[in-house]
């Protein structure tokens, strides 16, 4: 079964400091990876996904990730923190089960706090 | 295009009861999966329909069912419901393999 571990539930910045979310991922077939962020109230918005191909994925509000297969990981980083970027951020794999679909699973989630 | 909707946005029930949630999913999408979030157990798959057919399950007991009609909306039940019932329910949609886009959820408070 595959899993994702995020590693640390509160990570906060100063607004303009570099954001860094990590994702460790588990998987026994090559994984389709996910990034997706929750404001308070809300449902889950996606940020970018990792399928095959560039390994840099780019995504919205400035966001990338790099999928670095040696290590399983996918790292959330962004350069510079802005107050709206406050939110809970999920990293995720697809399950996939043949022609009988695909399932998420979710990591813990990461708050992030951002100070000015 | 329109996102995916899901009525109602919030419900108390009691212990006991039964209810049923509604989502509409992107129109042209054919998978609408639904999920359930706790603080303590995060965000767990329930179950994916496609095409009016349930393709699999997460590890749920048998209260939580679900159904997919012919333009794809999709309803989840979940009868006798318990304390522990109480959560944000997300239905997802999605037109293939990949990405899945979410609503807002609905919030279930049982009491």
């Amino acid at each position: 079964a595959q899993s994702v571990t995020q590693l640390g539930s509160h990570v906060s910045v100063s607004e303009g400091a570099l954001v860094l979310l990590r994702c460790n991922y588990s998987s026994s077939v090559p994984p389709y990876l996910f990034w997706y962020v929750q404001y308070p109230n809300q449902g889950l918005q996606l940020l970018l996904k990792y399928t095959t191909g560039a390994t840099l994925v780019k995504g919205i509000n400035g966001f990338e990730a790099e999928f670095k297969k040696s290590e399983t990981s996918f790292h959330l980083t962004k350069p510079s923190a802005h107050m709206s970027d406050a939110a809970e951020y999920f990293c995720a794999v697809s399950e996939r089960f043949g022609q009988a679909g695909t399932a998420l699973i979710f990591g813990k989630g990461t708050t992030l706090s951002v100070s000015s | 295009k329109a996102g995916v909707t899901q009525t109602p946005r919030y419900l108390i029930k009691t212990r006991g009861q039964q209810v049923t949630l509604s989502c509409s999913p992107i129109s042209g999408h054919r998978s609408v999966s639904w999920y359930q979030q706790t603080p303590g157990q995060g965000l767990q798959f329930l179950f994916e329909y496609f095409s009016e057919t349930q393709r699999n399950k997460g590890n749920f007991p048998g209260r939580f069912s679900g159904r997919q009609f012919s333009n794809s909306r999709s309803e989840m039940n979940v009868s006798t419901l318990e304390l522990g019932d109480s959560a944000l329910y997300l239905c997802a949609s999605s037109s293939g393999w990949d990405e899945q886009y979410f609503g807002p959820g609905t919030r279930l408070t049982v009491t």
